[in-house]
């Protein structure tokens, strides 16, 4: 079945630096890579999602990309803000199947 | 205002003591699951569904029971809770499971003593 490796665990950046989150997955059939958000005591939110028909996908601050060949795909913030500091969850399924999501990873952001 | 809604938001039970926490969605929505999310091991997937009495296992189902009846409603059963089933549970909803987004319930947090 599917596993997905998500690190790091924990990332500290200076506001107004940029952070990188990487997911690796096992199962080549798996087609759909979204990312959630979850604040401190809220429910997780979808922030980006990308197909596997495409490399890279961009909304302002936040973008995404995926190598299919090596399996990974990761989650880039530029410029990031104090409203960026929460639990970011990676996650891959293939449709119609369950959904296998990565540990997450608390980020910090400082200022 | 389209929601996923759980409840109860909080609930204390003993051990053995069966419990139902219930789960609907108002946007009609084909794909719901269940999901528990324990410290450092993220949100994993208990069981879900792709349609009415259609319903198949996550990674993690032993311990627990679903039913869809209904489109809207998957509730979450726990026959005889035991301790190491304290945790956060949350709903989610999806639009046909092929892939789209998922929406979120509030959550309940449970502790079986």
């Amino acid at each position: 079945g599917e596993n997905v490796e998500q690190h790091p665990s924990t990332l500290s950046v200076q506001e107004g630096d940029s952070a990188v989150i990487k997911c690796t997955y096992s199962d080549s059939a798996s087609n759909y890579f979204p990312w959630y958000k979850q604040e401190l005591g809220k429910r997780p939110q979808l922030i980006i999602d990308i197909r596997s028909n495409v490399g890279e996908k961009k909304d302002q601050r936040i973008a995404v990309t995926l190598n299919k060949t090596a399996k990974h795909f990761s989650l880039h913030i530029t410029e990031t803000q104090p409203e960026d500091s929460a639990v970011y969850f990676c996650a891959a399924t293939k449709g119609g199947d369950k959904i296998i999501f990565g540990k997450g990873t608390r980020l910090h952001i400082l200022p | 205002e389209a929601q996923v809604t759980q409840n109860p938001r909080y609930l204390i039970t003993v051990t053995g003591k069966k419990l139902t926490v219930t789960c609907s969605q108002n946007m009609n929505h084909e794909y719901m699951s269940w999901y528990r999310q324990d410290p450092g091991l993220g949100l994993r997937q208990i069981y879900y569904s792709m349609n009415v009495e259609v319903t198949d296992k996550g990674d993690v189902p032993e311990g627990y029971k679903v039913s869809r009846k209904e489109k809207r409603n998957f509730p979450l059963i726990l026959e005889s809770p035991s301790p190491n089933q304290t945790s956060l549970y949350f709903c989610a909803s999806s639009l046909d499971g092929l892939n789209t987004e998922a929406f979120f319930g509030q959550g309940t947090r449970l502790t079986v003593v």
